[in-house]
């Protein structure tokens, strides 16, 4: 198995751009998942095989993947996107996932 | 619409067991792989266990292997979740969700709390 590993905390004013990483030694093999958790809600995913943007998702949501990095990136953030979010991550057939530690997102 | 409902939840004592049922509507369950996901209160995602789609195939996170046992009912659309020999560290919100490499649809949890 291996670890992702996420910042703890962002922070953004409404309206700017939020920019959340995530870094593990697999992820150049393998997509990155992210999933918008609110408090007493279950997880949404939000951004699936790196970048792409499940339907109802808005557009101000995107991902994107560059070595070992993949970030989730929200463009225009407002009160609403303020949330905890998680990457995640699977072995090449499906057997186990693994999930970073979580990023909480605070809307200034 | 896709809905997967939890439930079986509850308070247990150290040591005793568990089963949880997620049933499964809106979708043909007998198609999707299902894992379980718990969270601890204040913490974060820990997969679980996954099942394949014909229950072929099953695998449990290192914390619960040997414990919990995952199995399903194609027939009656229900995933289920075996947990014996609890522990206080098993306490959590117990998700049920679809997918094989990723959850694209989670239930709303059922709580699972161990102490004596």
């Amino acid at each position: 198995s291996y670890e992702l590993t996420q910042p703890p905390s962002v922070s953004v004013s409404p309206g700017q751009t939020a920019r959340i990483t995530c870094s593990g030694d697999a992820l150049p093999k393998q997509y990155a998942y992210w999933y918008q958790q609110k408090p007493g809600q279950a997880p949404v995913l939000v951004i699936y095989k790196d970048f792409e943007r499940p339907s109802g998702i808005p557009e101000r949501f995107s991902g994107s993947s560059s070595g070992t990095t993949v970030t989730l990136t929200i463009s225009g953030v407002q009160a609403e996107d303020e949330a905890d979010y998680y990457c995640q991550s699977a072995d090449s057939s499906g057997s186990y996932w693994m999930f970073g530690g979580g990023t909480k997102l605070t809307v200034l | 619409q896709v809905q997967l409902v939890e439930s079986g939840g509850g308070v247990v004592q150290p040591g005793r067991s568990l089963r949880l049922s997620c049933a499964a509507s809106g979708f043909s369950f007998s198609s999707y792989g299902m894992n379980w996901v718990r969270q601890a209160p204040g913490k974060g995602l820990e997969w679980v266990s996954v099942i394949w789609y014909d229950g072929s195939n099953k695998n449990y996170a290192d914390s619960v292997k040997g414990r919990f046992t995952i199995s399903r009912d194609n027939s009656k659309n229900t995933l289920y979740l075996q947990m014996n020999s609890l522990r206080a560290e098993d306490t959590a919100v117990y998700y049920c969700a679809r997918g094989g490499q990723a959850g694209d649809f989670w239930g709303q949890g059922t709580l699972v709390t161990v102490t004596s």
